[in-house]
């Protein structure tokens, strides 16, 4: 059980792109969904929480109108990169619970290369 | 601001040996601390999740330890085997907030 689809798996694209990416908890319901970014070497970053039909809130540097999130079911939510630029090049890890206080259960990740 | 330091950042032992992999926090006003072990390019797989009012937890060969007021944590890992061959991640989840605080992880070989 606890089950978190993330697709695409890997996405390379040009400068300027915008690139969507799908996170689904496949046989529980998400009211919290949660989006971290991994760079080479580093920890995972928590970028922003989102709580089903509502505003994504970002963690402090964290540009929400470059970073998209949007959660409109308690099984989807997704993360919208626009206009991407090579320093967006990065592993991007969503993760989904049933509430905040719940352990959160993680998807494999998407690989995003921007040329 | 929660800091979390794994160590060692690499570790390479011989299958059969026992292992201890350390991890350290620096504000022990925690809510939980999660051990999470990452395959090369994938996602993350909890293995253990202690709460802040336990000591330790246990999951076949695996045993983590939290000592809180130190800010220490540890997974044990028994009569070690290749397939446990991955980088191990601790995260601190503080009372503070509902964000887990990961450490830079332990990568860990385990030869045959």
């Amino acid at each position: 059980g606890a089950v978190v689809s993330q697709h695409p798996s890997r996405v390379i694209c040009k400068s300027g792109t915008s690139v969507k990416i799908e996170c689904r908890s496949l046989d529980f319901q998400a009211t919290t969904m949660f989006w971290y970014r991994q760079f080479p070497k580093k920890s995972l970053m928590l970028m922003a929480t989102s709580n089903e039909g509502s505003k994504a809130t970002y963690e402090q540097g964290v540009e929400k109108d470059k970073f998209l999130i949007n959660h409109a079911s308690l099984t989807l939510s997704t993360l919208t990169v626009t206009s991407a630029h090579p320093e967006d090049s990065s592993f991007y890890i969503c993760s989904a619970a049933t509430g905040l206080n719940q352990p959160q259960h993680f998807g494999d990740g998407t690989r995003l290369s921007i040329l | 601001k929660q800091e979390v330091t794994q160590i060692p950042a690499a570790l390479s032992v011989p299958e059969g040996e026992n292992l201890v992999l350390n991890c350290s926090f620096t504000d022990s006003a925690i809510y939980n601390l999660q051990w999470f072990r990452q395959d090369p390019g994938k996602g993350l797989t909890s293995l253990l999740l202690i709460q802040s009012s336990q000591r330790e937890q246990t999951s076949g060969r695996l045993n983590a330890s939290l000592d809180k007021s130190s800010g220490r944590s540890t997974l044990y890992i028994a009569a070690s085997q290749p397939g446990d061959s991955a980088t191990y991640l601790c995260a601190v989840r503080s009372n503070s907030g509902y964000a887990l605080n990961f450490g830079k992880g332990t990568s860990l070989l385990v030869t045959p």
